[in-house]
């Protein structure tokens, strides 16, 4: 079956350093990969998609790579702010058995300090 | 923009009560979800529903139920609180239908959660 690998936080940070949170994946098809964000108190939103190999998604300064030959999709931040302090999750929606049930990571807690 | 309500972010249940979580979208979305959110455990699905009256179980069904009359509302039923499901609770949407389309499009959306604690 399906799955995804992130990496345990909490990741600690300050302000402005560079943000790497690693996402593995596992899949029987061909994959379209996701990052969500959960800020405090809300749900998940989408951040960043990629549908095939290569793709970058991008979005608020946040990319991320669709890396077939390595089975990745890391996320990356060259300056990370405040505001950024949330939960990442990592996804991929695949047709397996027919269906578009998406698979999630565990979620990695990102937390900036000033 | 596409809208995911829950018709409540907190609620607070006995042990042995009945527990009806609704879910409202207006983007007029084939597919719902429940998810529980758990620390450390991430997110895990109950049931989903493809279509009005259409459901079908996640990886955790047991102790839940769900509802789906209207295509807009998909409920959570529990049907004896029990303390081991005090739990964050998300509603999800998304679109187009699971057998056509691409994987990318199947982008979910997310309600703000009901937090529900059972005593």
């Amino acid at each position: 079956g399906n799955s995804v690998t992130q990496m345990e936080g909490p990741v600690t940070l300050s302000e402005e350093a560079f943000l790497t949170i690693n996402c593995t994946y596992t899949a029987t098809g061909y994959p379209s990969l996701f990052w969500y964000v959960q800020y405090p108190g809300e749900g998940l939103q989408l951040l960043l998609k990629a549908t095939k190999a290569d793709d970058k998604g991008s979005n608020k300064g946040f990319e991320a790579t669709y890396r077939k030959e390595t089975t990745s999709f890391h996320l990356e931040k060259g300056s990370v702010q405040v505001s950024d302090s949330a939960v990442y999750f990592c996804a991929l929606s695949d047709r397996e058995g027919g269906s578009y049930i998406p698979t999630f990571g565990r979620g990695t807690s990102l937390i900036v300090h000033p | 923009d596409v809208k995911v309500t829950q018709s409540s972010r907190y609620l607070v249940k006995r042990t042995g009560e009945k527990v009806f979580l609704e879910c409202v979208q207006d983007m007029d979305h084939e597919n719902m979800f429940w998810y529980r959110q758990d620390p450390g455990l991430g997110l895990r699905l109950i049931y989903f529903s493809y279509d009005v009256k259409m459901k079908e179980k996640g990886d955790i069904p047991e102790g839940y139920s769900v509802s789906r009359e209207k295509k807009e509302r998909f409920s959570l039923i529990l049907e004896s609180a029990s303390t081991n499901q005090t739990s964050m609770y998300l509603c999800a949407s998304s679109s187009p239908p699971p057998r056509q389309g691409r994987g990318a499009k199947n982008i979910q959306y997310f309600g703000a959660g009901t937090r529900l604690s059972v005593l």
